[in-house]
């Protein structure tokens, strides 16, 4: 059982936008910043949005992500097929006083 | 770039340490982590360690089994891991935080750890 709450999947065709919720608490994402990584298929996770809303540079701009009291979200827009992957939360958790992730949400493009 | 090493089969009750090598920056100048992904399940974070040893973190899991450690002037994290569990079989990735408090920025390709 993760910390944080993520839908185990979701799914949409090339072009839609999908959402992918991120449900925590007031010791972690209702207190810190919240990251979204990407990971795909046999890969290493990739960092996608930091400060909440933030993209590293390569990052296209069709992803954005967003917070509210002790949740946020990740948005795709212009689904893609490449964007077909695992998705993942993460916060520092003050009660615990260590990071914590997001069960994780497998997207998939129909 | 970062590159792991060390993951092996191992018994329950064996030990095995992991290596994390830096490579294109220096590592003095940033906290490290451990993160773990068991086959075919999620990202758990393991183990952080700033940038001059002072604090060290764990997850419950690991704690009091794991000892995460590490030597700039080498580049290199660690990871020590006794009484291991089959619970503990795992891809373990080191992780770069890029300020201190995440996000991770650069992970390596991880290497596999089993427990059997």
């Amino acid at each position: 059982q993760s910390v944080l709450t993520q839908p185990p999947s979701t799914s949409g065709t090339p072009g839609q936008r999908v959402s992918i919720s991120c449900s925590g608490s007031t010791s972690n994402i209702g207190a810190n910043n919240v990251c979204w990584y990407q990971q795909l298929p046999g890969m290493a996770p990739k960092l996608l949005i930091y400060g909440n809303d933030q993209r590293p540079s390569g990052v296209p701009d069709r992803f954005s992500g967003s917070k509210s009291g002790t949740s946020v979200s990740l948005a795709i827009s212009g689904l893609r097929s490449e964007d077909e992957a695992d998705y993942y939360c993460a916060s520092w958790d003050d009660s615990l006083s260590g990071w914590v992730f997001g069960g994780g949400t497998k997207v998939t493009v129909l | 770039q970062l590159m792991e090493s060390g993951g092996g089969l191992v018994k329950p009750g064996g030990s095995l340490r992991l290596s994390c090598v830096a490579s294109g920056f220096s590592l003095n100048g940033y906290s490290m982590n451990w993160v773990r992904q068991a086959p075919g399940q999620g990202l758990e974070w393991v183990s952080s360690i700033s940038t001059g040893s002072s604090y060290i973190y764990y997850a419950d899991s690991v704690r009091g089994r794991f000892t995460v450690s590490r030597d700039n002037a080498v580049n290199s994290l660690y990871l020590q891991m006794n009484s291991l569990r089959a619970e503990d079989t795992a891809v373990y990735f080191c992780a770069r935080d890029a300020r201190g408090s995440g996000p991770f920025d650069q992970w390596g390709q991880g290497t596999l750890v089993s427990v059997s």
